[in-house]
């Protein structure tokens, strides 16, 4: 089983849909965990990090559930410039340990919005 | 503000051949991590070094091998190159103490014929 499994897609979506990506993860030891954005041929960059409370940045929501070692991701009124391939990171590392630990990538999560 | 920079951005090596890659970190950050990403897959954890010492290391053969300078910047050294070893290769940094995620560099493109 992957350290981190996404559906890789492609998910192609019209402009101004909601779309959802769910993202599973095996290490019950991780305790940080992030989305990353990557587009075509470039490096990933971070779109945002993902806590237990759920955060919401725009219209990106990002939600984490420990119990079941789940990470989404929810993206509202998407937009043309939001296609691009949405990375699910864990790390084991915390602000309790000795800091940043190796980040586990999932496959990546190829979205395309159609205009 | 420089983020990371790494160079060569892209390489063309034949079969056996070695290959130096090479990465400064953002300013400010201490701790340099390597990652490879093969076409249409996420990026795979090779190695980080803090201190000028690797720190941890990823399932990679030995024929992968690092360095870290004082000045905190990096080398990735790959010996025997193969055909499989044809990737991206993304540089990170970070700093060692809390989680405030990495910054990428922007990678060596890495083909062996």
């Amino acid at each position: 089983r992957k350290e981190v499994e996404q559906d890789p897609g492609p998910f192609n979506v019209p402009e101004g849909a909601t779309v959802a990506f769910n993202c599973t993860y095996s290490n019950s030891a991780s305790q940080s965990f992030f989305w990353y954005r990557q587009d075509c041929r470039k490096e990933p960059k971070l779109l945002m990090s993902v806590y237990s409370s759920g955060n919401e940045d725009g219209r990106f929501t990002a939600q984490l559930n420990r119990a079941s070692q789940y990470i989404s991701l929810l993206i509202r009124d998407s937009k043309l410039s939001d296609s691009a391939t949405y990375l699910c990171v864990v790390n084991k590392g915390g602000i309790s340990n000795f800091g940043n630990e190796k980040l586990t990538f999932g496959t990546g999560t190829r979205l395309t919005i159609i205009p | 503000d420089a983020g990371v920079t790494q160079s060569p951005t892209h390489l063309i090596k034949t079969r056996g051949q070695q290959v130096t890659l090479r990465c400064s970190p953002k300013s400010g950050h201490d701790t340099v991590s390597w990652y490879q990403q093969a076409l249409g897959q996420g990026p795979q954890f090779i190695f980080q070094y803090y201190e000028e010492e690797e720190r941890q290391r990823g399932n990679f053969p030995d024929r992968f091998s690092g360095h870290q300078f004082p000045n905190y910047s990096s080398e990735l050294n790959v010996n025997a190159l193969l055909l499989g070893d044809s990737a991206l290769y993304l540089c990170a940094s970070s700093l060692v103490e809390g989680v405030y995620g990495y910054t990428f560099g922007s990678g060596t493109r890495l083909t062996v014929v």
